[in-house]
C-alpha cells in the first residue's frame, strides 16, 4: 500500500510568487491534514479535511494560504503571495477513521520563500 | 489548550547505550491520545506509537519501550542499546479525543545522535 505522497519536494521561490503544494493521502483515507514546520518552530496544525469538507481550518496563519480538497482526494495548498515567513516544512498526513485514527505522515515540502 | 514539552533538545550517545528522551504534556480532556514519531535525516515522520489516556500499561517493542504516567502527565520513550541507525529527530505529540478531527499539538522534538 502507498504511502502519504507530496509533490514537490522542495520549492524555492522569491517572495510574492505563488506556491502550490500538492498531497495525495493514502488510498482510502478520508482524513487529510496539512502541518508545517517554520524553522525553529514546533510542527503546527494547519488545517483538515473530512474528504472534501474543512472540518477545522483554524491554524491557517493568514487568507494568503488556500487549501482544497476536491473529490475528496489529493488536497492542494497554495500560498500567494508567498512572504519570508512562510518558508518551513509542510507535512501532509491522512488517517482513516475520525478520532481515533492514527495519522501518518508524507515526507513534506520544503519551501524556502527568497 | 493542550501543550507538549520536550525539554531535551539534543542527546548524544555512543552506540549501544541506552537513551531516554522525556515527554511532558498538559490537557484538560479527560480522553487523549498520545504518540511518538520519527523523524530520520531523510526527511518524513514515522509513526512509532499511540497510547490512550485510559490504557497506562507500559509498552515494549523490540528495542523501543514507553513509559506511561498520568499521574506525572508524561510519556518518556526508551530506546536500549541505540544504534547509529536510531539517529533521528523523536516527536512526541498529542491530540484530545473529543475535539473534532484529532488535530495534533506536537512537542518541539528531541534529536538524538547516535555515535558509534
Amino acid at each position: 500500500e502507498a504511502g502519504v505522497t507530496q509533490f514537490p519536494s522542495h520549492s524555492v521561490i522569491e517572495k510574492g510568487q505563488t506556491v502550490t503544494l500538492r498531497c495525495d493521502p493514502i488510498s482510502g483515507h478520508d482524513n487529510l491534514y496539512w502541518y508545517r514546520r517554520v524553522m525553529g518552530k514546533e510542527i503546527k496544525f494547519l488545517l483538515h479535511f473530512v474528504k472534501e469538507s474543512k472540518q477545522d481550518e483554524s491554524g491557517m496563519p493568514n487568507n494568503r494560504f488556500l487549501a482544497e480538497r476536491t473529490g475528496g482526494t489529493y488536497s492542494t495548498l497554495k500560498v500567494q503571495p508567498a512572504e519570508l515567513e512562510d518558508s518551513g516544512v509542510y507535512f501532509c498526513a491522512s488517517s482513516q477513521v475520525r478520532y481515533q485514527g492514527t495519522q501518518y505522515f508524507g515526507p513534506g515540502t520544503r519551501l524556502l520563500v527568497l | 489548550a493542550q501543550k507538549v514539552t520536550q525539554a531535551q533538545t539534543e542527546i548524544s550517545v555512543v552506540e549501544k547505550e541506552d537513551v531516554t528522551l522525556d515527554c511532558v504534556y498538559e490537557t484538560r480532556d479527560t480522553t487523549y491520545y498520545l504518540f511518538w514519531y520519527k523523524q530520520p535525516p531523510s526527511g518524513e515522520l514515522v509513526f512509532l506509537i499511540r497510547r490512550n489516556s485510559f490504557d497506562e500499561q507500559n509498552e515494549i517493542s523490540g528495542r523501543y519501550s514507553w513509559n506511561f504516567q498520568k499521574s506525572t502527565s508524561s510519556f518518556n520513550f526508551t530506546i536500549t542499546a541505540s544504534q547509529v541507525v536510531d539517529s533521528a529527530v523523536y516527536f512526541c505529540a498529542l491530540s484530545e479525543a473529543k475535539a473534532a478531527g484529532n488535530k495534533l499539538t506536537f512537542g518541539g522534538g528531541t534529536r538524538v545522535l547516535v555515535k558509534p
